[in-house]
C-alpha cells in the first residue's frame, strides 16, 4: 500500500531556531502534497497545498514566510517553520496525494515543542 | 463550503457495548468522497473508510459498519462490542472529487471504552 513517511517524528527546539520536517512518499509519486497542522485536543487544520516544482498555496491565515515549504521532487516535500516560537508548537502532519488511487495518504506526524 | 459536524465531542462506554459516532456533512458538490479516520494516543491517522458519494451502499468491516444516508447528509461510524483498543478520536473527513483535495475534517469524537 501507499506509505508516506514524516521526520523528524518529534522535536523539540529552542525559541528563534529553525526546525525543517520532510514528507516522504516511499512507493508513490505524489505531485501534491499537504501539510495540516493540529493543535492538542483539536481537529487537523490544513496549512497548505504543496505542488512539485511550484509554489505552494497557503490557507487563510498562515504565513507563508514563517512556514516555508519546498515541494522539490515527486517524493519529497520540506516544511520549514522559521524563527520557531512557543505558540508554534503542535502536531504537523502531511498528507500525499497518489492520483492512482484518488486519495490521500497520511503520514505519522511530527511533534514540534519549541522552548 | 464544505463542512463536517461531529456533534458528540466526548463518549464514554463500557467495554462490549454498541456505539455510534455521528457525522454529518454539507458540500454543494455532487460527486465526493467521505471518510473515517481513528487517531490514536500516538497521533497517527488511521485510515477506516473511504465512501463514494454514489455508492450508499451500508459496509460492514469486522466489527465496524458504516450508515450512509445521503437525504439526511450523514454518514455515521457504528463499533459492535466495543473494545478498550477502541479508544481514540475518530474523524469524519469529507473531501470533493478533485483527486482527493480540499479535504475537510470533522472536530473529532473522543471515544473512551472503559473496561
Amino acid at each position: 500500500g501507499a506509505v508516506v513517511s514524516q521526520h523528524p517524528s518529534w522535536v523539540i527546539c529552542k525559541s528563534g531556531t529553525s526546525v525543517k520536517i520532510e514528507c516522504r512518499s516511499l512507493d508513490f509519486q505524489a505531485t501534491t502534497m499537504f501539510w495540516y497542522r493540529q493543535f492538542p485536543k483539536q481537529s487537523l487544520m490544513l496549512m497548505a497545498t504543496s505542488n512539485e516544482g511550484s509554489k505552494a498555496t497557503y490557507e487563510q491565515g498562515v504565513e507563508k514566510d514563517k512556514f516555508l515549504i519546498n515541494h522539490a521532487s515527486l517524493t519529497l516535500s520540506t516544511l520549514t517553520v522559521t524563527s520557531a516560537h512557543p505558540e508554534d508548537s503542535s502536531f504537523y502532519i502531511c498528507s500525499a496525494r497518489w492520483r492512482v488511487t484518488d486519495t490521500q495518504y497520511f503520514g505519522p506526524g511530527t511533534r514540534l515543542t519549541v522552548l | 463550503a464544505q463542512k463536517v459536524t461531529q456533534a458528540q465531542t466526548e463518549i464514554s462506554v463500557v467495554e462490549k457495548e454498541d456505539v455510534t459516532l455521528d457525522c454529518v456533512y454539507e458540500t454543494r458538490d455532487t460527486t465526493y468522497y467521505l471518510f473515517w479516520y481513528k487517531q490514536p494516543p500516538s497521533g497517527e491517522l488511521v485510515f477506516l473508510i473511504r465512501r463514494n458519494s454514489f455508492d450508499e451502499q451500508n459496509e460492514i468491516s469486522g466489527r465496524y459498519s458504516w450508515n450512509f444516508q445521503k437525504s439526511t447528509s450523514s454518514f455515521n461510524f457504528t463499533i459492535t462490542a466495543s473494545q478498550v483498543v477502541d479508544s481514540a478520536v475518530y474523524f469524519c473527513a469529507l473531501s470533493d472529487h478533485n483527486y482527493g483535495q480540499n479535504f475537510v475534517f470533522g472536530p473529532g469524537t473522543r471515544l473512551s471504552v472503559l473496561p
